[in-house]
């Protein structure tokens, strides 16, 4: 079956300084999606990625789709104590299901 | 983006005993979906759940152990039947967005001592 592995497991990083974290699918995605959970909540969507190549912003964090459509990533310049949480990554085959990766815990310290 | 309400929010219950969940969304909506996520692990689709027709589980998840019900189009329920202590997990529903994002409730945190 689809396997999307992610990594790191867990960073911590000291407030200001950047964070990348790295998914890789097995398979060919139709598209790949961003969530975020805080300690304690639930995940929210942040994006969707559909395009080869594609790269979109959402103010400090950057989203890539790799070119083979198998690989994205997420980065966080100067990350702030606001981005503490779990980063998870979430694989979709045509129409399917949503395959998610085990994330990566982000850690900020002041 | 929808709004999806959850009860219980948590519990605590006994082995051998079940717990009826329910998820309540503020909109129409075709599929909805069940979620187990294990303390501190990725998120684990138990079934999908579409009004008028029988839940369509995941491998590892029967019915016997998840029932699920969805009588109409903004609810649905999740039973964990006969639980044990490896049953112990939060459990999310959520429903799929426009643009096939997924919008989660906030879980029923379980408890099974």
């Amino acid at each position: 079956g689809q396997q999307v592995m992610q990594i790191p497991q867990y960073q911590h990083v000291q407030e200001g300084e950047d964070f990348t974290t790295y998914c890789n699918s097995s398979t060919t995605l139709s598209n790949i999606q961003w969530y975020k959970q805080r300690p304690g909540g639930h995940p929210v969507f942040l994006i969707q990625l559909v395009k080869s190549g594609e790269v979109k912003k959402q103010k400090r964090l950057t989203f890539q789709f790799g070119e083979a459509k198998k690989n994205s990533s997420l980065h966080i310049t100067a990350t702030q104590t606001t981005d503490v949480g779990t980063y998870f990554c979430a694989g979709l085959r045509g129409y399917s299901t949503l395959t998610f990766g085990k994330g990566t815990m982000l850690l900020v310290s002041p | 983006s929808a709004v999806i309400s959850q009860k219980p929010s948590r519990d605590i219950c006994q082995r051998g005993t079940s717990l009826t969940i329910q998820c309540q969304v503020d909109s129409q909506v075709t599929m909805m979906f069940w979620y187990r996520q294990q303390p501190g692990q990725s998120l684990t689709l138990i079934a999908t759940a579409n009004q008028g027709s029988e839940a369509t589980y995941e491998s590892g998840f029967v019915i016997d152990k998840f029932p699920i019900s969805r009588p109409n189009l903004t609810f649905s329920t999740l039973t964990v039947s006969n639980m044990s202590p490896e049953d112990s997990s939060i459990y999310l529903c959520s429903v799929r967005g426009t643009g096939r994002e997924q919008y989660f409730g906030p879980g029923t945190r379980l408890t099974v001592t």
